[in-house]
C-alpha cells in the first residue's frame, strides 16, 4: 500500500481567494485523484491526474476553477480557485493501488472552510 | 448509467448489536470493494471481492457478493464504537480504467 501526506491538513479562507492543496505520495504511481467529500456523504470525482498530461476533469468541474499539477510520478497540486463559501469541503487525493482491481489508496484529506 | 445503491443510509445502534449494510446495482460488478472512513481520515481499503458468491471474513466483519455479481454486503457482529464511521462500496468504472463508482455511503454510528 501507498502512505499519502496531504497539505494543508485544513484551512479557513475568504472568499474570492485561493487555496493550493499538495498531495506527496511516497512511492511512484501513474494515475492520482482529486475528489471532493462533504461531511458523512460518499465521494464525487474531481479529476484525474497523470504524469506528463493535463488532467481529466469529470463533468461539472472545469480546469479554470481547479487546476491541478502533477510535475512528478510522487506529487500532485489542487487548486481552488476564487472561493465561494460552497466550495467549502473535504478535498482527498488518491492513488491507484494495485492494477487489477483498482483499488484507491487515500490521503487524510484537507477539511477546507471558505467564509 | 453504472450506479451503486448503498442502503441504510444511516444507522444508530448500540454497542454489541449486529447489522448489514447492502450494496447493490442493475450492472453486474467485475470487482466491489469496500472502504471504511473514520472522521478526519481519508477512506481506507477493508476488502475487494471477485467471485460471485464469495465471502470474506475480516474478524467480525463478514463481506458476501451477490452470485449474479450485482450486490454485495457487509455484515458487522457484535459492533463496538471503534466500527464507527462511514462505509462505502466501490466498483471500477466498466470502461474507464482506474477511476471508481462509490455508493452513497453509509454512515454508521455505535453507541457504547
Amino acid at each position: 500500500s501507498a502512505v499519502i501526506s496531504q497539505k494543508p491538513s485544513r484551512d479557513i479562507c475568504q472568499r474570492g481567494t485561493s487555496l493550493t492543496i499538495q498531495c506527496q505520495v511516497d512511492s511512484q504511481v501513474t494515475m492520482m485523484f482529486w475528489y471532493r467529500q462533504q461531511p458523512g456523504q460518499s465521494l464525487t470525482l474531481i479529476a484525474t491526474a497523470n504524469q506528463g498530461s493535463e488532467a481529466t476533469y469529470e463533468s461539472g468541474f472545469v480546469i479554470d476553477k481547479f487546476p491541478i499539477s502533477r510535475p512528478n510520478l510522487t506529487f500532485s497540486t489542487l487548486t481552488v480557485s476564487n472561493m465561494s463559501p460552497e466550495d467549502s469541503s473535504i478535498y482527498l487525493c488518491s492513488v491507484e493501488g494495485a492494477a487489477v482491481y483498482n483499488e484507491q489508496f487515500f490521503g487524510p484529506g484537507t477539511r477546507l472552510t471558505v467564509l | 448509467t453504472q450506479l451503486l445503491e448503498q442502503s441504510p443510509q444511516f444507522l444508530s445502534i448500540q454497542e454489541g448489536e449486529n447489522l448489514t449494510v447492502y450494496c447493490n446495482s442493475s450492472s453486474v460488478f467485475s470487482s466491489l470493494q469496500w472502504y471504511r472512513q473514520e472522521p478526519g481520515e481519508g477512506p481506507v481499503l477493508l476488502v475487494t471481492v471477485v467471485t460471485g458468491g464469495e465471502v470474506k471474513k475480516l474478524k467480525r466483519l463478514t463481506f458476501q457478493f451477490g452470485d449474479a455479481r450485482k450486490d454485495s454486503s457487509l455484515h458487522i457482529t457484535a459492533a463496538q464504537p471503534g466500527d464507527t464511521g462511514l462505509y462505502l462500496c466501490a466498483s471500477p468504472h466498466y470502461n474507464q480504467g482506474g477511476k471508481l463508482i462509490f455508493g452513497q455511503g453509509t454512515e454508521l454510528s455505535v453507541k457504547p
